[in-house]
């Protein structure tokens, strides 16, 4: 079946550095791809999404590219701050159950001022 | 404002007592899901449902129950709670392919 699969955290960063996180994914037919961003005590909020291959997703400073031939939907940000952690979850959408979603296991993000 | 609702934000009770946790959007979506929230598993999918009265298991669904009587309201029904249900409950709703609009969380402890 459909599958995400996250890099482990956690990620620890100093404030204004880069950030990559790695989502790979396994599906068949074309899904939408998610990022969603969950802060301390919060629920889940969408930071952005792609619907179709080489879509490029952003919000916030981040950024994910739809890569259909590497299967892949890395989130980037180009210089992190402290307000940034938090735990980020890649999913995917499966259309065939009218768009329920299959989270990886999240990464949670620490920023040091 | 464009919003879901839980109630209980926070419960704790003992096993075998039973327990609903209820869940409303005021979007007008008529797909709904319930997931739970563990750590190192991420999210997954209790139950689902496309619209009212048609409910329909998602992937972790044992010892769990919904209902679908009306499209704004999507309760969570645990009829005889065990320890191993002690979780972080999520409702979310959506109009299919696109967002899903997540609630605030409901942190259940089963003692």
């Amino acid at each position: 079946g459909d599958s995400v699969t996250q890099m482990e955290g956690p990620v620890t960063l100093s404030e204004e550095a880069f950030l990559t996180i790695n989502c790979t994914y396994t599906a068949t037919g074309y899904p939408s791809l998610f990022w969603y961003v969950q802060y301390p005590g919060e629920g889940l909020q969408l930071l952005l999404k792609a619907t179709k291959a080489d879509d490029k997703g952003s919000n916030k400073g981040f950024e994910a590219t739809y890569r259909k031939e590497t299967t892949s939907f890395h989130l980037e940000k180009g210089s992190v701050q402290v307000s940034d952690s938090a735990v980020y979850f890649c999913a995917l959408s499966d259309l065939i159950r009218g768009g329920k979603l299959i989270f990886g296991q999240g990464t949670e993000l620490s920023v040091k001022p | 404002e464009a919003q879901v609702t839980q109630n209980p934000r926070y419960l704790i009770t003992v096993t075998g007592k039973k327990l609903t946790v209820t869940c409303s959007q005021n979007m007008n979506h008529e797909y709904m899901s319930w997931y739970r929230q563990d750590p190192g598993l991420g999210l997954r999918q209790i139950y689902y449902s496309m619209n009212v009265e048609v409910t329909d298991k998602g992937d972790v669904p044992e010892g769990y129950k919904v209902s679908r009587k009306e499209k704004r309201n999507f309760p969570l029904i645990l009829e005889s709670p065990s320890p191993n249900q002690t979780s972080l409950y999520f409702c979310a709703s959506t109009t299919g392919r696109d967002t899903q609009y997540f609630g605030p969380g409901t942190r259940l402890t089963v003692l």
